[in-house]
């Protein structure tokens, strides 16, 4: 059964940063382009980043692009997401998803991790 | 900011036929990128409904359809039920972000 479990969501000040983790079970991690979408309270689903099986390709939405960094580390089945540089726009459920076997889908979506950036 | 525009809502009575319609540009939907289609009920992670513009994983009932036309795609649901009540997104893939765009979402009542 494939699992997906983010952590690392709390509180942060503005100008903080925070990294978010997710784990993964039950397929072949390495095998897989991720991805972490957002969604603001209230609001819709907003692509953050990607990135390829073994780490060669990252891309990143321009809202984010040089503050956040997203890695893997395959050996453990995890993915990550480093944010610095945080602001109250950033605030958002964050979800790890998993990209299809082909084209450009998400087939599996972790339970999310809530950040919150207030002073 | 979404890429791919949807209307705020749509509804029907149970048993009814909906349609929501996803428009996007010539450097997605129009650029021959594929549509996927999620569902998310208050408080859920978004659950996977098509992919390849009409195709369902496993476990999606038939009643779940998708189509795609030049720069625009769409998601019915036939025979509405009380369960389909959710948020609905679109999404495909924009050449120009390099990234996914997701649609502005459809929230679908069940009268």
């Amino acid at each position: 059964e494939v699992q997906l479990v983010e952590s690392g969501g709390g509180l942060v000040k503005p100008g903080g940063s925070l990294r978010l983790s997710c784990a993964a079970s039950g397929f072949a991690f390495s095998s897989f382009t991720f991805n972490w979408v957002r969604q603001a309270p209230g609001k819709g689903l907003e692509w953050v980043s990607s990135i390829s099986g073994y780490s060669t390709f990252r891309y990143y939405a321009d809202s984010v692009k040089g503050r956040f960094t997203v890695s893997r580390d395959n050996a453990n089945n995890s993915l990550y997401l480093l944010m610095t540089s945080l602001g109250a726009e950033d605030t958002a459920i964050y979800y790890c998803a998993k990209e299809g076997s082909t084209d450009y889908f998400l087939d599996f979506w972790g339970q999310g991790t809530l950040v919150t950036v207030s002073s | 900011q979404s890429v791919l525009t949807q209307p705020p809502s749509v509804s029907g009575a149970p048993g009814q036929r909906v349609t929501i319609s996803c428009t996007g540009s010539s450097s997605n939907i129009g650029a021959g990128y594929d549509v996927a289609w999620y569902q998310q009920v208050p408080g859920a992670a978004p659950r996977f409904l098509i992919y390849g513009n009409n195709n369902r994983p496993s476990g999606v009932p038939e009643r779940l359809s998708g189509s795609k036309s030049g720069t625009s795609a769409s998601l019915a649901i036939t025979g509405l039920q009380a369960e389909d009540e959710a948020d609905y997104y679109c999404q495909s893939f924009d050449s120009t972000l390099s990234g996914y765009v997701f649609g502005t979402g459809t929230k679908v009542t069940v009268l």
